[in-house]
């Protein structure tokens, strides 16, 4: 069965530190997600993408969040300058058209100290 | 606004005795209803969706859901639970247009499953 792949699986980061989440979505998939959940709490959407643009975003997704999907197989999440709250287990996902219905990774989760 | 809500945080049942995790949710128009499982460390897997149709959806692992209008809910059930179903179970409705939507999910329920 088809996966989205994300690595890496644990990043450890300094505070202030740029990071790069990466992702691959599933092959054939026109849009895609990431979300995130901080340790104890729901998962929270982030961000859509489709068309090689931002579809939303929500208010957490401010100026030190980026995404790109910089060649035709992957799906990045940049965090600028990070901060001890970016901490969390970050997923993405992926869905195709008139899918009903989306496929997440299996995570990374990023640790700012 | 779109929410989920999932009144119940734990839940623990006795291995072979049914299953039935609440979700109520609110949305002004018809909703995308979804449950999730997550096992500890591991990412998200879909185990059933609603869409439109049939309000009694089936899923995997032996897993259904019945979508009620009037109450607002879709709670998830299992006739006889098995140990391996012990993992956290989030509801999610989506919201947005044809294919691109986000999901919003409530808090999840824990569920521990006794021998």
């Amino acid at each position: 069965e088809p996966e989205v792949t994300q690595t890496p699986s644990h990043q450890v980061t300094q505070m202030g530190q740029e990071v790069i989440l990466r992702c691959v979505p599933i092959s054939n998939h026109l849009y895609f997600y990431w979300y995130r959940q901080i340790l104890g709490q729901k998962v929270e959407f982030l961000v859509s993408f489709y068309n090689n643009e931002i579809s939303e975003k929500s208010e957490i997704f401010d100026d030190q969040f980026s995404v790109e999907r910089p060649d035709g197989s992957n799906f990045t999440l940049k965090i600028r300058s990070t901060k001890l709250e970016d901490s969390a287990m970050y997923f993405c996902a992926s869905g195709a058209q008139d899918s009903y219905g989306y496929t997440f990774g299996s995570g990374t989760r990023l640790t700012v100290v | 606004a779109q929410s989920v809500t999932q009144p119940d945080i734990h839940i623990t049942v006795s291995e072979g005795a049914s299953l039935e995790l609440r979700c109520n949710y609110s949305y002004g128009a018809t909703p995308y209803l979804f449950w999730y499982v997550q096992s500890p460390g591991q990412g998200l897997q879909l185990l059933l969706k609603y869409f439109s149709g049939d309000t009694l959806v089936q899923g995997i692992k032996g897993f259904e859901a019945e979508f009620k209008r009037s109450q607002s809910s879709f709670n998830l059930r299992k006739p006889s639970v098995h140990w391996s179903d012990a993992a956290e179970y989030f509801c999610a409705v989506g919201a947005g247009k044809d294919s691109s939507y986000k999901l919003i999910f409530g808090s999840g329920t824990r569920l521990l499953v006794r021998p």
